[in-house]
């Protein structure tokens, strides 16, 4: 079993439509949370950062993290088209600025359709 | 104006060649990475060095070599490549927990 689990979709939703993107984790020592958005042929940009367990909001992004049970999401309200793009989650169990390890989940694929 | 660039985006080589990438930031971060994508967009961290110090060193053959001159700069040399080695190569940099990575490396062996 991968330590982070998420499915690679692909996702496919109108335009304007909220979407809800997950992943799972087992190792319970993680405690720093990240989203990030990969566009075809390009690299990963950070969308989201928490730490531990909660919500939070940055415009039409929502991160959550439940952490009894190992589960985080990311909503995107009023979905737009230059939303399609691969979504990765990522954790670790510290940050610091030494070099952090951070592991990811496998993407999911988002296309949000006109 | 690139912030973590690396070159060459695409290299097609043959098995038992060896390749370098370059990667180079313009951040002022003192971390910097090598994560591998297979073609499942698995990402995967290889090494990072803080400084042009070796601090991570993930399961990796030794083919695998990254050289660091100065903290602005991370290369990745690969020796006698195969085909599992076919990925997309990522840089990055770091000055707390969030990553800025390059836009990657495709390399394909045949």
């Amino acid at each position: 079993q991968k330590e982070v689990e998420q499915d690679p979709g692909p996702l496919s939703v109108p335009e304007g439509a909220i979407v809800s993107l997950n992943c799972t984790y087992s190792n319970s020592a993680f405690q720093y949370f990240m989203w990030y958005r990969q566009y075809s042929r390009k690299g990963p940009e950070l969308l989201m950062y928490t730490y531990s367990s909660g919500n939070k909001e940055d415009g039409r992004f929502t991160a959550q993290v439940d952490k009894s049970s190992k589960y985080i999401s990311l909503f995107i309200r009023d979905s737009q088209p230059s939303d399609s793009a691969t979504y990765l989650c990522a954790m670790s169990p510290i940050l610091t600025g030494g070099g952090n390890k951070l592991t990811f989940g496998t993407g999911t694929q988002l296309k949000v359709e006109l | 104006d690139t912030a973590v660039s690396q070159t060459p985006k695409y290299l097609v080589t043959q098995m038992g060649n060896d390749k370098s990438i370059k990667c180079e930031q313009n951040l002022g971060h003192d971390t910097m990475y090598w994560y591998k994508q297979d073609s499942k967009k698995f990402l995967k961290i290889m090494f990072s060095y803080n400084n042009k110090e070796l601090i991570i060193n993930e399961t990796v053959p030794n083919r695998f070599s990254p050289k660091s001159p100065d903290k602005a700069h991370l290369n990745l040399h690969i020796n006698s490549l195969e085909l599992g080695d076919s990925a997309v190569y990522f840089c990055a940099s770091s000055v707390t927990g969030e990553l800025f990575f390059g836009e990657g490396s495709r390399l394909t062996v045949l």
